[in-house]
C-alpha cells in the first residue's frame, strides 16, 4: 500500500505562473482533504472532495484556487497566478466512508515556493 | 480567540524526560481530540485520538481530554531522540456538508537530546 501520494515534492515558480499539485490518495479511499500549511502556522483546511464533487470548499480562498477529484486520475489543487503569499506547504489526505479519524492519512505535502 | 491554542515551544528535554503538550480550544461542537506528530519534511502522522473526556493510554503515550475545561494534553514517558518532532494537536467536527474537517494547533516542536 503506497500510502497518499502527492507530487511534486517541491515546486518553484515565479510570480503570476500557474503551480499544479496533484494528490493519488490510498488506495480504496474515496475522499479527498486539502490543506496548507504556511510558516509558522498550522495547517488549515481548504476543501474536501469526493470523485467528481466538491463537498466543502469553505477553506479555498475565492480567487485563484480550484481543485478537481476526477473520476479517473489523482486529485488536483490548482493555483493560478500564485504570489508570494501562496508560498506554502500543501498536503492532501485520503479517507474512506466509515474511517475517521484512524484512516485518515496525509501526505508528504508538495512544498510551493513563489519567487 | 483562535479555536485551538498551542503553545509552539520550543522544547528541549534530556532523554528519559516526561515531555507534557497541551492545547486549548474554544469550540463546544469538537468531536474528535487526536495528536499528530509530523516530522521535518513529512505529512502529519496520527499518533492517537479520543473521543470523551478521560486518558488514553498507548505505549508511552498517554492522550488527555478535560471538556469541561476545554483542555487537551498529550504525554511521553521515558522519550527518546526518536521523539524529536513536532507534535500537532487537531480536533474534528462534522460539517452539514457531511465532511470532518480538522482543526490544528500551530504544533509544539519537541527535541530530546541524548
Amino acid at each position: 500500500n503506497a500510502g497518499v501520494m502527492q507530487n511534486p515534492r517541491h515546486l518553484v515558480r515565479r510570480r503570476g505562473q500557474e503551480a499544479r499539485l496533484r494528490c493519488s490518495p490510498m488506495k480504496g479511499h474515496s475522499h479527498v482533504y486539502w490543506y496548507r500549511q504556511l510558516p509558522e502556522e498550522g495547517l488549515k483546511f481548504m476543501v474536501y472532495l469526493q470523485k467528481e464533487n466538491i463537498i466543502d470548499e469553505s477553506g479555498m480562498p475565492k480567487e485563484r484556487f480550484s481543485a478537481e477529484f476526477p473520476k479517473e486520475g489523482p486529485s488536483i489543487l490548482r493555483i493560478q497566478q500564485v504570489v508570494r503569499g501562496d508560498s506554502a506547504a500543501y498536503f492532501c489526505a485520503s479517507s474512506s466512508p466509515g474511517q475517521f479519524p484512524y484512516g485518515y492519512t496525509f501526505g508528504s505535502g508538495t512544498r510551493l515556493t513563489v519567487v | 480567540q483562535k479555536e485551538v491554542e498551542q503553545d509552539p515551544g520550543p522544547l528541549s528535554v534530556p532523554e528519559g524526560a516526561i515531555v507534557s503538550l497541551n492545547c486549548t480550544y474554544s469550540n463546544s461542537a469538537f468531536q474528535y481530540f487526536m495528536w499528530y506528530r509530523q516530522y521535518s519534511r513529512k505529512g502529519p502522522e496520527l499518533l492517537m485520538y479520543t473521543y470523551s473526556s478521560g486518558n488514553k493510554e498507548d505505549g508511552r503515550f498517554t492522550a488527555q481530554v478535560d471538556k469541561s475545561s476545554k483542555y487537551i494534553s498529550l504525554f511521553i514517558r521515558d522519550s527518546q531522540p526518536s521523539d524529536s518532532a513536532t507534535y500537532l494537536c487537531a480536533m474534528s467536527f462534522l460539517t452539514q456538508g457531511g465532511s470532518e474537517k480538522l482543526v490544528f494547533g500551530k504544533g509544539t516542536k519537541l527535541t530530546v537530546n541524548p
